[in-house]
């Protein structure tokens, strides 16, 4: 398994400003995914995190909306942009070990965003 | 594209009873499927991994089926206690990618 830390656990932000979520893993893996979980839903791939080069996103989702960042194997982060109302959610990073060849992933504790 | 449904939404049993959780599939071709836990405001446990070449998955009290054929997928727990009370979801995987369902909601009253 992996041991996973996100930075802020929750948050409270104004309408219009930007917050960067950190995801912090305790070895090397390789896939980073990025989820969002409105209230009262289940979860939505934002995007797959790459080491050194652009995030891969989903349909509906965007890179000037939520910029990714994956400097290392054991590093990422997700920002939320111009934040409205509509973007006050869970925000979950995922990791899976390819070498491992089960395709788990596991999942950190989220951050949850409440925008004003 | 994977669609992913849970039945029922939610479920409130005495404890000791034994629950039954399903879950349903639209495309076959799946690689793994997991059963993860939520807890209010919480991330995900993961639960049971059951490859797409087996057929359940046990862990103490839980056991996972699954029937890729028929696309479906069904989670068990015996003997229920109030420690099992939380949202359980289901989760299909293509090429590292989970769909999720919608989850079932458990109560276990004491």
């Amino acid at each position: 398994s992996a041991v996973i830390s996100q930075k802020p656990s929750r948050d409270i932000c104004q309408r219009g400003t930007s917050l960067t979520i950190q995801c912090q893993v305790d070895s090397q893996v390789t896939m980073m995914f990025w989820y969002r979980q409105q209230p009262g839903q289940s979860l939505t791939l934002i995007a797959t995190a790459n080491q050194g080069s652009e995030a891969t996103y989903e349909s509906g989702f965007v890179i000037d909306k939520f910029p990714i960042s994956r400097p290392n194997l054991t590093f990422s982060t997700l920002t939320v942009s111009n934040m409205s109302p509509e973007d006050s959610s869970i925000y979950l990073c995922s990791v899976a070990h390819r070498r491992a060849n089960t395709g788990e992933l596991f999942f950190g504790e989220g951050s949850r965003l409440t925008v004003l | 594209k994977q669609e992913v449904t849970q039945i029922p939404a939610a479920l409130s049993v005495p404890e000791g009873e034994n629950l039954v959780l399903n879950c349903s599939f639209t495309d076959s071709a799946i690689y793994n499927l997991q059963w993860f836990r939520q807890d209010p405001g919480k991330g995900l446990t993961s639960l049971l991994l059951i490859q797409s070449s087996q057929r359940e998955q046990t862990s103490g009290r839980l056991n996972a089926s699954l029937d890729k054929s028929s696309g479906r997928s069904t989670l068990y727990i015996a003997a229920s206690q109030p420690g099992d009370s939380a949202t359980y979801l289901c989760a299909a995987t293509n090429d590292y990618k989970l769909s999720f369902g919608a989850g079932t909601t458990v109560t276990v009253r004491a």
